[in-house]
C-alpha cells in the first residue's frame, strides 16, 4: 500500500532564504508526482508535475526533483517571499493510473 | 477559460439532513475525481467518474454516499443522513482524459459543516 510522508510538518524561515521541502513514498511504482499549494480555506493549486521518467521540473523560483528508486522528491524554493506562505502538498499517482495518494503537507511560513 | 467550479463553497447541515455538492469540470474535461480532506488530515480519494459512468468508487463509504456525473450538468456528490464525522472539505478535480501524464485540476472545494 502506497504511503506518502512529508517532512517537516511545519517550517518557518526568514524572507529571502532558499528552502527545501521533502516528500517520500513507499512504493516506487508511480506514474507521476505532483506538488500542490493550498492556502488557508482555499483550493489546491498545482505547482509542478514530474513524470516517472523525469528527474526534475522547474517553474520560476520552484524546482522539484524526483528520485523514484529511493522514493523521494524535493521541492526547492529559491529566494522565498512572504507570499510563498501556504501548505505544500505532494501527491503521487500510483498503479491505479489516476488515484492520487497524498502526503499530509508541510505548512510553510515566510517571515518578512 | 473557467477552471473547475464547485458549489456551494460552504454548506451547513444538521445531523440527518442530506448534503449535495456540485462540481462542474473544466471545459473539455470528461473525467472527474472527488477527494475528501478531514480536519488536520491529508486528502483521500473517494471516487472517479466519467460521463454517465462510475469508474472507481473504492474510496467512498459504502453507505450514505453516492456520486454521479450525468451526460448533461455537473457531477454531484450526495451524502444522505449526514453525521458529524462527515464535516470536511470536499474537493473535485477534472482532467481531459484518465491518462497519467495529465495533471488533475482542482476546484476550491466545498467546506461541509455538520451541526
Amino acid at each position: 500500500k502506497q504511503e506518502v510522508t512529508q517532512i517537516p510538518a511545519a517550517l518557518s524561515v526568514p524572507e529571502g532564504e532558499n528552502l527545501v521541502l521533502n516528500c517520500s513514498f513507499t512504493d516506487s511504482a508511480i506514474y507521476n508526482l505532483q506538488w500542490f499549494r493550498q492556502d488557508p480555506g482555499k483550493g489546491l493549486t498545482s505547482l509542478l508535475l514530474i513524470q516517472s521518467s523525469q528527474r526534475e521540473q522547474t517553474s520560476g523560483r520552484l524546482n522539484a526533483s524526483l528520485d523514484k528508486s529511493s522514493g523521494r522528491s524535493t521541492l526547492y524554493i529559491a529566494a522565498s517571499q512572504p507570499g510563498d506562505s501556504a501548505t505544500y502538498l505532494c501527491a503521487v499517482n500510483g498503479a491505479s493510473n489516476y488515484q492520487l495518494i497524498w502526503g499530509a503537507g508541510t505548512k510553510l511560513i515566510i517571515k518578512p | 477559460n473557467a477552471g473547475v467550479m464547485q458549489n456551494p463553497r460552504h454548506l451547513v447541515r444538521r445531523r440527518g439532513q442530506e448534503a449535495r455538492l456540485r462540481c462542474s469540470p473544466m471545459k473539455g474535461h470528461s473525467h472527474v475525481y472527488w477527494y475528501r480532506q478531514l480536519p488536520e488530515e491529508g486528502l483521500k480519494f473517494m471516487v472517479y467518474l466519467q460521463k454517465e459512468n462510475i469508474i472507481d468508487e473504492s474510496g467512498m463509504p459504502k453507505e450514505r454516499f453516492s456520486a454521479e456525473f450525468p451526460k448533461e450538468g455537473p457531477s454531484i456528490l450526495r451524502i444522505q443522513q449526514v453525521v458529524r464525522g462527515d464535516s470536511a472539505a470536499y474537493f473535485c478535480a477534472s482532467s481531459p482524459t484518465g491518462v497519467s501524464n495529465q495533471p488533475q485540476h482542482f476546484g476550491d472545494g466545498t467546506r461541509l459543516s455538520i451541526l
